[in-house]
């Protein structure tokens, strides 16, 4: 059974710093991997997805990896902005079926 | 509309009674997910309905969840004799067809059952 991890649930730093976000996944076989964000009353925007056979995407400051024999991906986000507050939650999709499995996410808050 | 919508936003009912929650997809995607999320915690599957074909119904929780879709468009999801535990938000996400598609999420609808 496919389970998802994310660490760390919460995290606070200061406007401008690089940061790393972490999920992790016990089953390699994977259709592909999203990261999403979660804004209170906003629902959620879907940032990066990548599929099995890549190794990362790109949208802005964001930058998404995968290792997918290791079960590891990874959100990276540069020069981190206030706007950028937010529940952010990572999803694996299976090889055999279409259904996420969600992390538990990790919130960020950038501070001014 | 341009994106997913969802109503009620929010609903406070009485343990025991029945609720309808509603969700429009975006138009013409023909896959509709529902998920529910409890307080920090990340989100279940409930239920899948892609075009005409027959819902996957297995991650409904109980026979007291219920949900209908017509054709590709609304879709609402029941949830009769409502217990304590069902409090949670309620999403809703459309893509088109494929797992490979990004899903688009409605805000929520936020459930409180006293």
């Amino acid at each position: 059974k496919q389970e998802v991890t994310q660490i760390p649930a919460a995290l606070s730093v200061p406007e401008g710093e690089n940061l790393v976000l972490n999920c992790s996944f016990t089953d390699s076989a994977i259709y592909n991997l999203q990261w999403f964000r979660q804004d209170p009353g906003k629902g959620l925007t879907s940032l990066l997805l990548i599929q099995s056979s890549q190794r990362e995407q790109t949208s802005g400051r964001l930058n998404a990896s995968l290792d997918k024999s290791s079960g590891r991906s990874t959100l990276y986000i540069a020069a981190s902005q206030p706007g950028d507050s937010a529940t952010y939650l990572c999803a694996v999709r299976g090889d055999s079926n279409y259904q996420l499995i969600w992390g538990a996410g990790t919130k960020l808050i950038i501070k001014p | 509309g341009a994106g997913v919508s969802q109503s009620p936003s929010n609903k406070v009912t009485e343990k025991g009674k029945d609720v309808e929650l509603r969700c429009d997809p975006i138009s013409g995607h023909t896959a509709l997910y529902w998920y529910r999320q409890r307080l920090g915690q990340g989100l279940e599957f409930l239920i899948y309905f892609q075009g005409n074909s027959a819902p996957d119904k297995s991650g409904l929780p109980s026979d007291r969840f219920s949900a209908e879709r017509t054709g590709e468009s609304v879709s609402t999801l029941t949830i009769q004799r409502t217990q304590q535990e069902d409090s949670a938000v309620y999403l809703c996400a459309s893509s088109f067809a494929g797992r490979g598609e990004t899903q688009y999420f409605g805000p929520g609808t936020r459930l409180l059952v006293l």
